[in-house]
């Protein structure tokens, strides 16, 4: 199946800093989604990219469709401590036969310290 | 209240016996689908459906069974569980698969085979 490239693994940050990462791939998406996942939870979505070059604000997230359809990043501005949890990005891929496949990164484990 | 259910949340069991994971949407969604999350791994697309009657794989299929009789329910079926398949279980549904606002996630299943 498609591999998506998540990064970085984890991140510590201060309260605070904004925080950066991204997900790259191999092959071309027509949908990229950014999810938060918070312990003992399912994932819920953050924001959703369906065209390339979208660029697109969620409060204090921001997120964008690379030009290529190979790439995605997130962006989380003056990081607060609710902000911990595992970060997904995940790329749609729209299969010959008009079906749907949804394909996830790796995660991102994001600590806060206050 | 709008959501997706599962049931078992937890699950027991040895291997070779045959167990079904119940998943429930409440709001009419057409998409559903099914996913594994491995530590390290992120989660994997198992199968998903498009509608009643309309089911295909997603990235990792072997050894599990699905079916869509009613537009409500997605049930997993696992016909002769294997310890590889201990791991935590989500489903999801949204209105269709282009519409990812519209997507809920269960709560997840936790399945250890011994």
């Amino acid at each position: 199946g498609q591999q998506l490239n998540q990064s970085p693994q984890s991140m510590f940050i201060q309260e605070g800093e904004d925080v950066s990462m991204n997900c790259t791939s191999s092959s071309i998406f027509n949908t990229w989604l950014w999810y938060k996942q918070d312990p003992g939870e399912g994932p819920v979505l953050l924001i959703a990219l369906y065209k390339a070059g979208e660029l697109t604000s969620n409060g204090r997230l921001t997120a964008q469709f690379g030009i290529t359809r190979k790439d995605s990043f997130l962006n989380i501005s003056a990081s607060i401590p609710s902000d911990v949890g595992i970060y997904f990005c995940a790329g749609q891929l729209r299969s010959g036969a008009g079906s749907y496949q949804l394909t996830f990164g790796k995660g991102t484990k994001l600590s806060v310290i206050p | 209240e709008a959501q997706v259910t599962q049931n078992p949340r937890y699950l027991i069991t040895v291997t070779g016996k045959k167990l079904t994971v119940t998943c429930s949407q409440n709001m009419n969604h057409e998409y559903m689908s099914w996913y594994r999350q491995d530590p390290g791994l992120g989660l994997r697309q198992i199968y998903y459906s498009m509608n009643v009657e309309v089911t295909d794989k997603g990235d990792v299929p072997e050894g599990y069974k699905v079916s869509r009789k009613e537009k409500r329910n997605f049930p997993l079926i696992l016909e002769s569980p294997s310890p590889n398949q201990t791991s935590l279980y989500f489903c999801a549904s949204s209105f269709v698969s282009g519409v990812w606002e519209t997507q809920y996630f269960g709560p997840g299943t936790r399945l250890l085979v011994l």
